[in-house]
């Protein structure tokens, strides 16, 4: 089956550890996007990349890190310095120029 | 990037009838998508128009755009429950590679 998937799908951690949230999708598209969504929210960019090796901050990328080495593959790392991490992490990817985007099934992050 | 804003922000109907979502925008745009999210779950793309086109259909679904005022909306016609979920448009600026969502309507299909 083709598709994006996250890992894990529930996920708590004590404040002031980074955490690694998964995302990897076998579509074979090239831009790969990280979004923050809390309650009653809509999406915000955190971080893209477009293609391997490289990648842009969004429009809330402090305290967030992200890396490309694969094209299948973009994990985000919230860090100690991310104010307020608890929220609804969604991974999606691109193949096309007109950006239709296919989503993963979130990851709920808890930081206790 | 510029910012979809979908209204309402919820909406309420009986099983069987049409749901109506308008969305706004700002500046000139490549294209405009809808999504769809379940609770609790990621988004769907449903549909996608192109700045050239003024209405597309796909299946229930029925979007139309207008430019000159920038705006759109999204019929989904003859509802069912299973339709309950939040709806989300995503304008595609003109030269940018960046999808942005408003809050969405957050529509109710009660049986």
């Amino acid at each position: 089956d083709g598709g994006i998937t996250q890992s894990p799908k529930y996920l708590f951690r004590k404040e002031g550890q980074n955490v690694t949230l998964s995302c990897e999708q076998n579509l074979n598209h090239d831009a790969m996007y990280w979004y923050r969504q809390d309650p009653g929210q809509g999406l915000r960019l955190i971080y893209y990349s477009q293609i391997v090796n490289d990648f842009q901050k969004g429009d809330i990328a402090e305290g967030y890190s992200v890396s490309r080495e694969k094209k299948e593959s973009f994990p985000l790392t919230v860090t100690s310095a991310q104010k307020n991490p608890t929220a609804f992490y969604l991974c999606a990817s691109s193949g096309t120029r007109v950006n239709e985007q296919f989503f993963g099934p979130g990851t709920r992050l808890t930081v206790l | 990037s510029q910012q979809g804003e979908e209204d309402p922000q919820a909406l309420s109907i009986q099983e069987g009838e049409n749901a109506t979502m308008n969305c706004s925008y700002k500046t000139s745009i490549n294209n405009l998508q809808w999504y769809r999210q379940n609770s609790g779950r990621g988004l769907v793309h449903l549909i996608l128009i192109r700045s050239n086109e003024r209405e597309k259909h796909s299946g229930r679904l029925r979007v139309t755009l207008d430019t000159s005022k920038k705006s759109s909306s999204l019929l989904i016609t003859a509802s069912r429950a299973a339709d309950t979920a939040s709806y989300f448009c995503a304008p595609l600026g003109a030269g940018s590679y960046q999808l942005t969502f408003g809050k969405g309507t957050k529509l109710s299909v009660i049986p």
